[in-house]
């Protein structure tokens, strides 16, 4: 079965490192999508992609990047690791164009702990 | 800009009750409109969507109808369990394939 796994499930890591988060999905989708969700805040959209070599900023993209080499993986980077990046990461993928019932698939997610 | 307003949770009931959790929505244009569930532990997975004014979506006893007059998706179910116990999020999709999402709402269901 079609699948989207994330790792690690769990990471603690200091301020100032550069940390790197997996996602990797089957399902032949164009588009990923990365979020991080916090209490009071929802999920908020931190960068996407709509196919290899395709990079866009979302709404909280300060301090992270992504880069999409090829269909399936789309990793994403703290370049410098902050406090106030503590949060739960999730990654996502949905087939693109422009569908309008488009769903987008969510990986297990991954729990970040910056101290 | 778009954006979507949940009610604030918790949400405490107990079982066989009747559940309403309401969305609104403001947004230009016709956005699809979905209700993801989040279990404990788990990532978000779709529960329902609607993709026009007037079109309920359903699935596993919860419903949501798409009203353009009063820019809402609230999501119902006549008997809930305690199985129900989650996080729901409404969501609306923006331009491209992206998302906004409500800042969720938690439901516990207890015996």
């Amino acid at each position: 079965d079609a699948e989207i796994t994330q790792s690690p499930r769990h990471k603690i890591t200091e301020t100032g490192r550069q940390v790197t988060l997996a996602c990797h999905q089957t399902w032949n989708h164009n588009n990923m999508f990365w979020y991080r969700q916090d209490l009071g805040h929802g999920l908020r959209l931190i960068h996407y992609s709509y196919g290899v070599q395709d990079t866009n900023k979302g709404e909280v993209s300060d301090g992270y990047s992504v880069s999409r080499s090829n269909t399936e993986d789309l990793p994403l980077t703290l370049e410098s690791a902050a406090s106030s990046q503590t949060s739960v990461y999730f990654c996502a993928s949905s087939g693109g164009g422009d569908r309008a019932y488009n769903e987008q698939f969510f990986g297990p997610g991954t729990r970040l702990t910056v101290l | 800009g778009n954006s979507v307003t949940q009610m604030e949770g918790p949400v405490t009931l107990s079982e066989e009750a009747f559940l309403t959790i309401n969305c609104t929505y403001t947004a230009t244009g016709y956005p699809s409109l979905f209700w993801y569930v989040q279990y404990p532990g788990e990532g978000l997975q779709l529960l329902l969507k609607a993709t026009k004014a007037d079109d309920k979506g359903s699935n596993k006893g919860f419903e949501a109808t798409y009203r353009k007059e009063t820019t809402s998706f609230h999501l119902e179910k006549g008997s809930v369990q305690v199985s129900d116990s989650a996080v729901y999020f409404c969501a609306l999709r923006g331009g491209a394939d992206k998302l906004i999402f409500g800042t969720g709402t938690r439901l516990q269901v207890f015996p």
